[in-house]
């Protein structure tokens, strides 16, 4: 499966957008771009995914650009309860492994 | 509720100990995983089933064995030869559909520490 990278730390202001970078260059086509959060010693929480297209669901957009290279996670109005680690994964669909880097913590201040 | 439960939430056992970890889950799901995550790192994959009665090793399989009798169930035990088995270790579970491998569906952890 394809490497991620993300920048290790990131702070957001509570109640802007908070927009989570992730460079995923070697990405092949069949591969899926995944997004998920893990708050301190709690089990990874699934966001969203996507391919080629945009997505967006209740949680979070994702914004994949036209090569595929990189993709940004937007939290729209980000509050205190979305301080967490995000881990932006790439993944074969017929695959069944994820495999975690070691995310960006996000750190949202009041 | 549907989901994924793991047990106990803390575990201690003395070094030279086997100890078994649990995972259950309810949602009907085909694949069942096993990582581990030590302090300020990602996750590691343990092992994966796909299916009743079968699993593969994941990236760092040495001193761990698991089993997959049941649909619901996928224990993990960390045996004596795991040279550093304190971690927090996580369950998850996945379906498919069609060809398509479909999201994780994660645990809330097991913290494991031998003394």
């Amino acid at each position: 499966d394809a490497k991620t990278t993300q920048p290790t730390s990131m702070d957001c202001a509570e109640g802007r957008a908070a927009n989570l970078p992730c460079n995923h260059s070697t990405i092949s086509g069949n591969e899926y771009v995944y997004w998920y959060r893990q708050i301190h010693s709690q089990g990874p929480q699934y966001i969203i995914h996507g391919l080629k297209n945009n997505e967006t669901n209740e949680m979070a957009s994702l914004i994949i650009t036209e090569d595929r290279k990189s993709s940004t996670l937007i939290l729209p109005h980000a509050t205190l309860r979305d301080t967490a680690v995000y881990y932006c994964i790439v993944r074969v669909a017929t695959r069944n492994q994820f495999y975690f880097g070691t995310g960006t913590s996000l750190t949202v201040i009041p | 509720d549907g989901g994924i439960t793991q047990s106990p939430k803390y575990l201690f056992r003395k070094e030279g100990q086997n100890v078994t970890l649990s995972c259950e889950q309810n949602l009907n799901h085909d694949a069942m995983y096993w990582y581990r995550q030590d302090p300020g790192q990602g996750l590691r994959l343990i092992y994966y089933s796909q299916i009743v009665n079968d699993f593969q090793k994941g990236d760092i399989a040495e001193g761990y064995s698991v089993s997959r009798e049941k649909k619901e169930s996928f224990p993990l035990t960390v045996t004596s030869a795991q040279k550093n088995p304190t971690a927090f270790y996580l369950c998850a579970s996945s379906t498919r559909r069609g060809s398509m491998n479909t999201e994780a569906f994660f645990g809330q952890g097991t913290r494991l520490t031998v003394v």
